[in-house]
């Protein structure tokens, strides 16, 4: 029942150093969603993926790089980590399809950069 | 003008309250709406889909106004497990993926 899984759930970097979120879902899912969270400003998309093997920007991308190699796993990566990018970060994943998919999270990662 | 405008609140009602929250949308093109609740330090979760005649799920009743561009939420009895903040959730669908965008969130407090 695990649904989906982000690892790991806390991290402090040092600006300029590299590090992957990884998540992973167990439902099937065709979709796979990074967010950010951040005060005041709700959750914004970095980057999405609508299969195995297909990446997609979204609203906030740059700093940012993704992978889909696997149906079940979405890699977020940061080549050279900034403070601006100190957030909350949220993965996601859905059925296919338009209309009405609700989204299922997993339970954050909290990264600092100092 | 932001794409899905929500009152910040918070909210500070008294159990057993009706409480309703109120959430605007920009794009006329949009195709569906959810309302997620997240807890303090948690992640987001579906609360309701919100459909076009309105719909019910217990205490909780979501409405869609098109017309006027706006979804609403309505927590009769309030719990003080209640407390949360509220996300309105609008998908502009892209056509390839689910899109959607949040808003900043209502923000709940049920007291005794």
């Amino acid at each position: 029942n695990a649904g989906v899984t982000q690892t790991p759930k806390f991290r402090v970097l040092k600006t300029g150093q590299s590090m992957t979120l990884l998540c992973a879902q167990d439902m099937n899912h065709e979709y796979m969603y990074w967010y950010r969270q951040d005060p005041g400003m709700g959750l914004r998309l970095i980057h999405y993926s609508v299969g195995e093997g297909t990446t997609a920007k979204g609203e906030v991308p740059d700093g940012y790089n993704v992978s889909r190699l696997k149906k079940q796993n979405f890699l977020l990566g940061l080549e050279s980590a900034a403070p601006s990018q100190t957030s909350v970060y949220f993965c996601a994943s859905s059925r296919r399809g338009v209309g009405n998919q609700p989204q299922h999270f997993g339970d954050g990662t909290r990264l600092s950069i100092l | 003008r932001k794409e899905v405008e929500q009152d910040p609140g918070p909210f500070n009602v008294p159990e057993g309250a009706t409480v309703a929250f109120n959430c605007t949308y920009s794009n006329s093109a949009s195709q569906s709406f959810f309302w997620y609740r997240q807890d303090c330090r948690k992640e987001p979760k579906l609360l309701m889909s919100v459909y076009s005649s309105g719909n019910e799920d217990g205490r909780f009743t979501a409405q869609l106004n098109r017309a006027s561009q706006y979804i609403s939420l309505l927590i009769r009895d309030s719990k003080l497990s209640d407390s949360a903040t509220y996300l309105c959730v609008v998908n502009s669908n892209t056509g390839t993926a689910s899109k959607l965008t949040f808003g900043t969130g209502t923000r709940l407090q049920v007291t005794l």
